[in-house]
C-alpha cells in the first residue's frame, strides 16, 4: 500500500453515462498526477495539479474529461457521455515536491 | 510521439537467469529515470531510479545502467526469482515538464521456476 487511496477499484457503466473516479493523495503531497492505461501499454498522462491548481492537460483530455482538486486534497476525475474507447485503467499518483511518485492501485473502468 | 521506446515487449528467463530490458528517449531536457514494477490489476510500484550524472545504480538484485550521449538506458535484474515475474516500465521526466511521468510500452517479464 502506497498510501494513494482510489475509488472506486472497479466501474462498470453504459455507454453515454457519467462516471466519477476520486483520489486520495498521501496528505503532505502538494503535485497529484492522472494518468490512463490501456490494457498491454504504458500508463500515458492526462492532467496535473499543484495543490489546487490543474497545471497541464493532455491532449488526450477531451472535453469530456474534467478534473478538479479542491482544496490541494483529494482530487476527483469525471467522464461524461462515456464511450467504449473511454474503457481503460485509471491511475492517480502523488509527490511531493520533485520527489519520487507514488501511484495508487487505479481504478478499473469498464463501458459496455 | 513515443518518447521513450523499451524493448523487448516480453521476456522468458528461468530461475536464476539475467533479465535485461532495454530503453531509448528522444527528449534531452528528461532528469529522472525511473523503473517501475506493475502486477496484473495493480498500480505502478517505484523499483529504482538514476538521474543523468550517473551511469550505473544498483539496489540488490537489480541494476540501471545508464548512457547519456547513447540516450539509453537498461535494467538488469540478477537472480531472477519467480516472484519477479511482472510487467516492467522504463519512465523519464523533467523538472521543466512539471515531473509528468513519460513511459515505455512496458516489458511484461516471465521467470520460469
Amino acid at each position: 500500500d502506497t498510501g494513494v487511496s482510489q475509488n472506486p477499484r472497479h466501474k462498470i457503466t453504459k455507454r453515454g453515462q457519467n462516471v466519477t473516479f476520486r483520489c486520495d493523495p498521501i496528505s503532505e503531497h502538494n503535485r497529484l498526477y492522472w494518468y490512463r492505461q490501456t490494457l498491454g501499454q504504458g500508463p500515458e498522462f492526462l492532467t496535473y495539479f499543484q495543490n489546487e491548481a490543474q497545471l497541464e492537460k493532455s491532449r488526450l483530455l477531451s472535453d469530456r474529461f474534467s478534473a478538479e482538486r479542491p482544496k490541494g486534497s483529494f482530487s476527483t476525475l469525471e467522464i461524461q457521455r462515456t464511450e467504449q474507447g473511454d474503457s481503460a485503467m485509471y491511475l492517480c499518483a502523488s509527490l511531493l515536491g520533485f520527489s519520487e511518485a507514488f501511484f495508487g492501485q487505479g481504478t478499473r473502468l469498464t463501458v459496455v | 510521439q513515443q518518447q521513450v521506446k523499451q524493448s523487448p515487449q516480453s521476456l522468458i528467463v528461468q530461475k536464476g537467469g539475467i533479465s535485461i530490458i532495454n530503453c531509448a528517449y528522444e527528449n534531452t531536457a528528461f532528469d529522472y529515470f525511473p523503473w517501475y514494477q506493475q502486477f496484473p490489476g495493480k498500480g505502478p510500484a517505484l523499483l529504482i531510479a538514476i538521474r543523468p550524472d550517473v551511469s550505473e545504480k544498483k539496489e540488490g538484485r537489480f541494476t540501471i545502467s545508464f548512457n547519456k550521449s547513447a540516450k539509453q538506458f537498461s535494467l538488469h535484474i540478477m537472480d531472477s526469482q519467480p516472484g519477479d515475474s511482472a510487467t516492467y516500465f522504463c519512465a523519464a521526466r523533467s523538472k521543466a515538464a512539471g515531473n509528468k511521468l513519460t513511459f515505455g510500452g512496458g516489458t511484461r517479464v516471465l521467470v520460469k521456476p
